[in-house]
């Protein structure tokens, strides 16, 4: 069956930094990745997506990239602020089983002025 | 304006009481999900819908049920829930006819079993 992992560890930095998070999944391709922000006791929102044969995405501050030999993407907030201070999740898109959608258990940031 | 929303936002229910959560969606999306989450976990997909077709994950237990009537609604039924159930419960919507289809999440529903 399909698995999707980020390393669970809570990840500290300071404001001004490049925040980076891992994303491994196996067995399963071709894959649609995607990015989620989680605040607090709210619903996932969605950030970025990349697919298996694009190399980076970005949007403004976000880069996302891919590496399908790792089956590995690296999220990458750049000039980070205590606002982008969240639990970030990966999750993988399945779309031939019907649109399936699962997550990796999360990334905790936590941004220090 | 909200465009998955569910309810109630908090739920109490006694031990073995059948419970049930309620989403509506006003994208018109083909696809929602249902997700049980759980502190500091992953969201866990229970089960979700591709139009009515119903698709259960391997794991999630027989106590959860689920019922869409229409392309609007999606309920989640809990039938006899323990104290194990206590979760977050979130459902989303994708129109996953596109391969770039993001899923789009409603405030979830606090569930807590005494």
């Amino acid at each position: 069956s399909q698995k999707i992992e980020q390393n669970s560890e809570a990840l500290n930095i300071q404001e001004g930094k490049t925040a980076t998070l891992t994303c491994n999944y196996t067995n399963y391709s071709p894959a649609y990745l995607q990015w989620y922000r989680q605040d607090p006791g709210r619903g996932p929102v969605f950030l970025l997506l990349i697919r298996e044969n694009e190399k980076e995405k970005r949007k403004e501050r976000l880069k996302v990239t891919f590496d399908t030999t790792l089956k590995q993407s690296l999220f990458h907030i750049t000039a980070s602020q205590p606002a982008d201070s969240a639990t970030y999740l990966c999750a993988l898109l399945i779309y031939n089983q019907g649109g399936k959608l699962i997550f990796g258990q999360g990334t905790e940031l936590s941004v220090k002025p | 304006d909200a465009m998955v929303i569910q309810n109630p936002r908090y739920q109490v229910t006694q031990f073995g009481k059948p419970v049930t959560l309620s989403c509506s969606q006003t994208l018109n999306h083909n696809v929602m999900y249902w997700y049980q989450q759980k502190s500091s976990q992953a969201p866990k997909l229970l089960f979700h819908y591709y139009d009515k077709d119903f698709n259960n994950e391997a794991d999630t237990p027989d106590n959860f049920q689920s019922r869409r009537p229409n392309t609007s609604f999606c309920f989640l039924d809990i039938r006899s829930p323990g104290l194990g159930d206590a979760a977050m419960y979130l459902c989303a919507t994708s129109r996953a006819a596109r391969m770039n289809a993001e899923a789009f999440f409603g405030q979830g529903t606090r569930l807590t079993v005494v």
